[in-house]
């Protein structure tokens, strides 16, 4: 079965780090672009994150430069994202999504997401 | 950045009625060189992830039903659900892949 499992997500004061994680399976890992893409509670969908089947290529989107890193291990069939200098408004709901398409110049539309892993910034 | 617009925020529509969402981009997200719109449609009922319905605008999903449909090219796009069952009630979202970053709709929560 295709899968993705998000893991890490918690309570972090602001100013502090996470680190999520997503797991896959059922799938050639190393094929798709990654994503993360977060939700506000009671908020739309709102991109973060995409990284190349090989690593060597990523995207950010400008709210989090310098705070966030997306990384992959195609070994171990992971994806995470660091997550530094958190702020109240990086509270969401953070899903793992899996590119659409096989082997793309770019990431594209998404075709599995996990479940989602809640990330809460608060004193 | 590509702004996406969705109209309308919400709309109710009866057991077996239509309803049509529309979506407007920015700018065009039509790639000249393969004639592709670069523009996905997503269900998302509470509590649950996004599910990709529709692809390169108008290409449905492996597994959603025929009652979806994607159309539209350039900057003006429409989601119709020809005849609304009782499970899609539901929020949906266009996004356009045409440009980093990647960006959604604001969504449209469609009701019985």
């Amino acid at each position: 079965e295709v899968q993705l499992v998000e893991s890490g997500g918690g309570l972090v004061q602001p100013g502090g780090s996470l680190r999520l994680s997503c797991a896959a399976s059922g799938f050639r890992f190393s094929d798709y672009w990654m994503s993360w893409v977060r939700q506000a509670p009671g908020k739309g969908l709102e991109w973060v994150a995409s990284i190349k089947q090989d690593g060597y290529e990523n995207y950010h989107v400008d709210s989090v430069k310098g705070r966030f890193t997306i990384s992959r291990d195609n070994a171990k069939k992971s994806l995470s994202l660091q997550m530094g200098s958190l702020r109240a408004e990086d509270t969401a709901v953070y899903y793992c999504a899996r590119d659409n398409l096989q082997n793309q110049l770019a990431p594209s539309s998404f075709d599995i997401w996990g479940q989602g892993t809640m990330v809460a910034v608060s004193s | 950045d590509i702004v996406m617009t969705q109209s309308p925020d919400s709309l109710a529509v009866s057991l077996g009625g239509r309803a049509i969402i529309n979506c407007k981009s920015s700018q065009s997200v039509l790639y000249k060189s393969n004639n592709k719109d670069y523009l996905a449609w997503y269900q998302q009922k509470p509590g649950q992830p996004p599910k990709l319905l529709i692809y390169w605008a108008s290409t449905r999903e492996s597994g959603v039903p025929d009652r979806f449909s994607g159309s539209g090219s350039g900057t003006d796009f429409t989601l119709t659900i020809s005849s609304l069952q009782a499970e899609d009630v539901a929020a949906y979202y266009c996004q356009q892949y045409f440009s980093v970053p990647t960006t959604f709709g604001q969504g449209t929560k469609v009701e019985i």
